[in-house]
């Protein structure tokens, strides 16, 4: 099971929008909906930002918002703030062989 | 509001056994709703997926780990622990202990990672 693929690095303004693309397979992201997105902060533990595509637990901020179309799923950043500079990993259940497959992560800067 | 705290060695020899525990606060590990992963994070590289134990002792594998692998659970102690056998440089990593919630398939409390080198 490959790894889902994210871009590198992804960089915008304070206030500004961005979208980070998570592209798998119609065997995991485009077959179930169980696609979840994290934010690491180095040397802290990630926390759960959206599960099932575009569900976000409470407390998550609404900036936060989660998507999918066929078998590429989107995390989207509203209103970037400074302390959204992080590292983002998506996730997608694929199956019972290799039940969960992450992407291989992408770094948000903020300018 | 539950949280997770990983401890074990931070050196492991090669072909050695890694062995790593898990202490879980704040919420019963009895729950029929969670499972108990493992997951791993080597320097420069991604998140792995490891495996994962439920509260009755059932185990599932990442399969490309499986046949060094092993996990237990006590859901008396409130800990769960991993263990890998014959280990090489590639599993250097920081390793995390993390609850996930089965409905969801998704990963909802993390603890704030282990790092294990494996060095002679």
């Amino acid at each position: 099971q490959s790894a889902l693929t994210q871009p590198r690095s992804v960089s915008g303004s304070p206030g500004q929008s961005v979208t980070i693309s998570c592209t798998g397979t119609s065997s995991d992201v485009g077959l179930y909906n169980y696609v979840s997105w994290y934010q690491h902060h180095p040397g802290r533990a990630p926390t759960l930002l959206i599960y099932d595509v575009s569900e976000r637990p409470s407390g998550v901020p609404d900036r936060f918002s989660g998507s999918r179309s066929d078998n590429t799923a989107s995390l989207t950043i509203s209103g970037l703030q400074v302390e959204d500079e992080a590292e983002y990993y998506c996730c997608a259940y694929a199956g019972s062989y290799v039940p969960f497959v992450f992407g291989t992560g992408s770094q948000v800067s903020v300018l | 509001q539950v949280h997770l705290q990983e401890s074990g060695p931070g050196l492991v020899r090669p072909s050695q056994t890694l062995s790593l525990s898990c202490a879980v606060s704040g919420d019963s590990m009895s729950s029929p709703d969670y499972y108990w992963n493992w997951i791993r994070q080597p320097p420069g590289k991604g998140l792995e997926w490891i495996g994962y134990i439920y509260s009755n002792g059932n185990t599932y594998f990442n399969p490309s780990l499986k046949s060094r692998l092993s996990m237990s659970v006590d859901t008396s102690r409130s800990q769960f622990s991993l263990r890998l056998n014959s280990v090489t440089a590639a599993d250097a990593a920081v390793y995390y202990c993390v609850r996930g919630i089965i409905v969801h398939r998704d990963f909802d409390s993390w603890g704030q990672g282990a790092l294990v080198t494996v060095s002679s």
